[in-house]
C-alpha cells in the first residue's frame, strides 16, 4: 500500500517570504501525485497535479510542484505567500495501476500562517 | 455550474444510532469518492461508486456501506455508530475515464457528524 508523508505540520511565515512545503511517497510502481488546500471554512480544492511529462508543474494562484522521481517527492513551491495563502494544504497520490479509480492517499497536511 | 453538494452539514447522533449522509455530483460526474476527516487520523477514503458500483474500498468495518444511484447521486450509511465515528464525511466527484482531466476530483463541503 501507499503512503504519503508531509514533514512540516505547522509553517508560519511573513508576507512576500518564499514557500516550501516538503511531501514524500512510498510506492513501488509509479503514481499520480496532487496537491489539495483547504482554505478557512472552505472546501478541498485541487491546487495542481501531476501525470506525466514535464516534472515541474504550474497550478493555481502561483503555486508550482517539482515531481523528483528519484527522490520519491513532490515539494510544493510559491516565490512570494500572501496572507490570503494561509490555509491548510494535503499532498495525496493514487497509483497509476489503479487506472480508472480514484482513491486518494492523502498526507497528514501542513499548516500554513502567513502573517501579514 | 453547481458545485458538489452534502446534505445535511451537520448531524448529532447517539452511540448506536445509524446514518445516512448524501451527496450530489457536479452534473455530468459519474465517479463519487467519499473521505473520513479526523483530528487524529486525517483524511481517509471509504470508498469510490462509478455507474452505480463500488469500484474501490478503503480500510473501514463493514458498518461503513454506500450506494450510488442511476443520477449518479450517492449515499454513504453508518450502523451502529460508535464515538470514533465522529468526523468530518467529505465526498467528492469526478468524471468517469481514465484521462488525466477524470482524475480531477471536486470536494463537497462535508457533512459535521458528532456521535455522542
Amino acid at each position: 500500500a501507499q503512503s504519503v508523508s508531509q514533514h512540516n505540520h505547522h509553517v508560519i511565515l511573513s508576507e512576500a517570504a518564499s514557500l516550501e512545503l516538503g511531501c514524500n511517497y512510498s510506492y513501488g510502481g509509479t503514481v499520480n501525485l496532487f496537491w489539495y488546500v483547504q482554505y478557512p471554512g472552505q472546501h478541498l480544492q485541487l491546487l495542481l497535479k501531476y501525470f506525466s511529462g514535464d516534472p515541474l508543474v504550474k497550478g493555481i494562484k502561483g503555486f508550482e510542484a517539482e515531481f523528483i522521481k528519484s527522490k520519491f517527492s513532490f515539494n510544493l513551491r510559491k516565490p512570494s505567500v500572501q496572507w490570503s495563502d494561509t490555509a491548510e494544504y494535503f499532498c495525496a497520490v493514487t497509483p497509476k495501476r489503479d487506472t480508472g479509480r480514484r482513491a486518494l492517499t492523502f498526507g497528514s497536511g501542513t499548516r500554513l500562517q502567513v502573517q501579514p | 455550474k453547481a458545485g458538489v453538494t452534502q446534505t445535511p452539514r451537520y448531524l448529532i447522533k447517539t452511540r448506536g444510532q445509524q446514518v445516512t449522509l448524501s451527496c450530489s455530483p457536479i452534473s455530468g460526474h459519474r465517479s463519487v469518492s467519499w473521505y473520513q476527516q479526523t483530528p487524529g487520523q486525517g483524511l481517509q477514503f471509504l470508498f469510490e461508486y462509478f455507474s452505480e458500483t463500488q469500484r474501490n474500498k478503503g480500510n473501514f468495518p463493514g458498518r461503513f456501506s454506500g450506494r450510488q444511484f442511476s443520477n449518479s447521486r450517492s449515499e454513504m450509511n453508518v450502523s451502529t455508530l460508535e464515538l470514533g465515528d465522529s468526523a468530518l464525511y467529505l465526498c467528492a466527484s469526478s468524471l468517469a475515464g481514465g484521462t488525466a482531466i477524470s482524475y480531477e476530483q471536486y470536494f463537497g463541503p462535508g457533512t459535521r457528524l458528532t456521535v455522542t
